[in-house]
């Protein structure tokens, strides 16, 4: 499967703890963003990386959030001290730039904080 | 920034007829919008799309339609069979903007009744 994968799937945490999810974009796309969505929404930005630079943030990531892109490649969004109000689907979307501005979508993680 | 509103939240048509869905974006910037079906549990997945150069795009039994002036757009499925049953977001970004990312819709779940 060449597309965007993420991982896991599925999360289930407890209030106040840390957790990581991990994005891997389609080969050669260069840029990655990260949404969120929830239950009846659709999905909404949360950051964006060109390459390993981290470019734009929306105010939804609070300072709890954190994401990275190390070699361009793969990327990782952190929560810390989870909250109720984190519950969502976290997707992942990766760009080819400058052919088209087709955004593919990953699976999503789907994570409930307990 | 840019807000996208959707119209019908939920739409019913029976097998064989037309389904059209409409949205308003507000930013005039904006010049990409892509519409994306999303069965339940799976990930967005593009149908179609259409740039501000264009009024008018179609692909099989879907098309979607631009009014820049208007800043609305609409998406029109004929001949709906029950597979096209999902829900479908619409979406604007602007490309004058660094990140272009996607602002969605709230969706419309469209149920096809065999």
């Amino acid at each position: 499967d060449t597309g965007v994968s993420q991982d896991p799937r599925h999360k289930i945490t407890k209030r106040g703890q840390n957790v990581t999810f991990r994005c891997d974009p389609i080969s050669e796309h260069n840029r990655l963003y990260w949404y969120r969505q929830t239950l009846g929404q659709g999905p909404e930005f949360l950051t964006y990386f060109q390459n390993e630079a981290q470019l734009e943030k929306s105010r939804l990531l609070s300072d709890r959030f954190s994401a990275e892109r190390p070699k361009g490649s793969f990327s990782t969004l952190e929560i810390q001290r989870t909250e109720q109000g984190d519950s969502a689907m976290y997707l992942c979307a990766s760009v080819e730039s400058g052919i088209e501005e087709t955004q593919y979508f990953g699976p999503g993680t789907r994570l409930l904080v307990l | 920034g840019e807000n996208v509103e959707q119209h019908p939240s939920t739409l019913s048509v029976q097998e064989g007829d037309s389904a059209v869905i409409k949205c308003t974006y507000s930013d005039s910037a904006s010049n990409y919008f892509p519409w994306y079906k999303q069965e339940l549990g799976k990930r967005p997945q593009l149908i179609i799309d259409i740039r501000s150069n264009v009024g008018e795009k179609k692909d099989q039994r879907i098309a979607v339609t631009l009014n820049k002036t208007a800043k609305h757009f609409s998406l029109h499925i004929t001949e709906t069979q029950p597979e096209d049953s999902a829900v479908y977001f619409c979406a604007a970004s602007s490309s004058w903007t660094g990140a272009n990312n996607l602002f969605f819709g709230t969706g419309t779940r469209l149920t096809v009744i065999p």
